[in-house]
């Protein structure tokens, strides 16, 4: 399976501000996922992010908070903007295989907002 | 609406002692049922996938079953390394959405 980093680890974030979230995998992948974990909450789809076209985001998502870029076949960043305490989350990236369907999983960004 | 449901929400069991967790489905044609684990502080860990009734599929004391409603997954013999969150997903019916529950809190004491 594909080794999977994001950067960075945690932060502890300023209302207001923005954080861009970068997932790096070692190997070229078709598809590249972003979620959502809120505190004791299981994970929610926030967006897919598509190489060289816009992101297809969940319902709820919007791109103007959470503009997604895939520049590559192994690299995207996922920005949360304007924020507020309520998107204080541990945010992961994943990837699939076109065939394989089996997902794997970042180790996660861990984002308090205070 | 397609969802799974987890249960039960915690679970503690003594080293040794076996038993099951649930993962009950009402999607309209399940296109994969799957199973990670979720150390605190890390990412989930793929287990298993499932696609039709009948299936299984095994790892170690880890045993994952599933039927037309709901999907098993059976703990042989535990040992407080298997300590962690249990999760079930499906797949959405675009490919490689994953549409998880709520998870199943695993502690094994010695």
């Amino acid at each position: 399976s594909a080794v999977i980093s994001q950067k960075p680890s945690r932060d502890i974030c300023q209302r207001g501000t923005s954080l861009t979230i970068q997932c790096q995998v070692d190997s070229q992948v078709t598809m590249m996922f972003w979620y959502r974990q809120q505190p004791g909450q299981s994970l929610t789809l926030i967006a897919t992010a598509n190489q060289g076209s816009e992101a297809t985001y969940e319902s709820g998502f919007v791109i103007d908070k959470f503009p997604i870029s895939r520049p590559n076949l192994t690299f995207s960043t996922l920005t949360v903007s304007n924020m507020s305490p309520e998107d204080s989350s541990i945010y992961l990236c994943s990837v699939a295989e076109e065939r394989a369907y089996e997902q794997y999983f970042g180790p996660g960004t861990r984002l308090t907002v205070t | 609406e397609d969802q799974v449901t987890q249960s039960p929400e915690a679970l503690r069991l003594q080293e040794g002692e076996s038993s099951s967790l649930n993962c009950s489905y009402t999607v309209s044609g399940l296109r994969g049922l799957f199973w990670y684990r979720q150390d605190p502080g890390k990412g989930p860990e793929f287990l298993f996938t499932l696609y039709s009734a009948g299936e299984e599929k095994e790892k170690e004391r880890l045993k994952a079953t599933l039927t037309k409603k709901e999907s098993f997954l059976h703990i042989t013999a535990p040992k407080p390394e298997d300590s962690a969150t249990y999760l079930c997903a499906h797949r959405g019916s675009t490919l490689g959405r994953l549409y998880f529950g709520r998870g199943t809190q695993l502690t094994v004491w010695p």
